[in-house]
């Protein structure tokens, strides 16, 4: 089945240590995302994207890393600099041009810190 | 800046009835594209409808339909026949016609009462 790919679902980070979340998709989109979502608010846009080797910021990008190598990948490292990143994250992608189609999410990764 | 409200925190409804979810939002474009999400408890996020603003024909999947008042800049959810399954975190999204940013909503909690 198609679909996205996050993993681990759960991740604890010690002070000062970069972590890495993994996003997986054999969907063949071409845009994919990473959220965070933190308790009571909705989702906020980390980095976005649209095709391989190239990727933009979001509006909460300040102490995070993307790449994007390979179609199907889209990794996030969450570096020292990021000092609140507990929280749920979640990656999406969305394939075609058209404007009405949607994002589809993976099941998240919840990251803690030690 | 875009802005999706949605102004009930939380929401209750007995099994069987019908709940309406609100939604406002901001935008002083002309062409976007509006989705409901839904987000149980395993926190995947899943599409459960969308509306494009070019459209005045209300969207409908099933026991979802949607009430979209572009001039009131309103969209509200219907969920009718309520369920148990039903029970989730509802966002409601924004996107405008070219962008890759999906702009949610705060979210309403749904609780089905059996």
């Amino acid at each position: 089945d198609g679909g996205i790919t996050q993993s681990p679902k759960y991740l604890f980070r010690k002070e000062g240590q970069n972590v890495t979340l993994s996003c997986e998709q054999n969907l063949n989109h071409d845009a994919m995302y990473w959220y965070r979502q933190d308790p009571g608010q909705g989702l906020r846009l980390i980095y976005y994207s649209q095709i391989v080797n190239d990727f933009q910021k979001g509006d909460i990008a300040e102490g995070y890393s993307v790449s994007r190598e390979k179609k199907e990948s889209f990794p996030l490292t969450v570096t020292s600099a990021q000092k609140n990143p507990t929280a749920f994250y979640l990656c999406a992608s969305r394939g075609g041009p058209w404007g009405n189609q949607p994002q589809h999410f993976g099941d998240g990764t919840r990251l803690s810190i030690l | 800046a875009q802005t999706v409200t949605q102004s009930q925190p939380e929401m209750s409804v007995q099994e069987a009835e019908t709940v309406t979810l609100s939604c406002t939002y901001d935008t002083s474009e002309s062409d976007y594209y509006l989705f409901w999400y839904k987000q149980p408890p395993s926190r995947q996020m899943i599409l459960v409808i969308r509306q494009e603003a070019y459209k005045q024909q209300n969207a409908t999947e099933n026991r979802f339909s949607v009430n979209f008042q572009k001039a009131a800049k309103s969209f509200s959810l219907k969920i009718s026949d309520s369920q148990l399954g039903d029970a989730a975190m509802y966002f409601c999204a924004y996107r405008t016609q070219g962008a890759q940013k999906l702009v949610f909503g705060q979210g309403t909690r749904l609780t089905i009462n059996p």
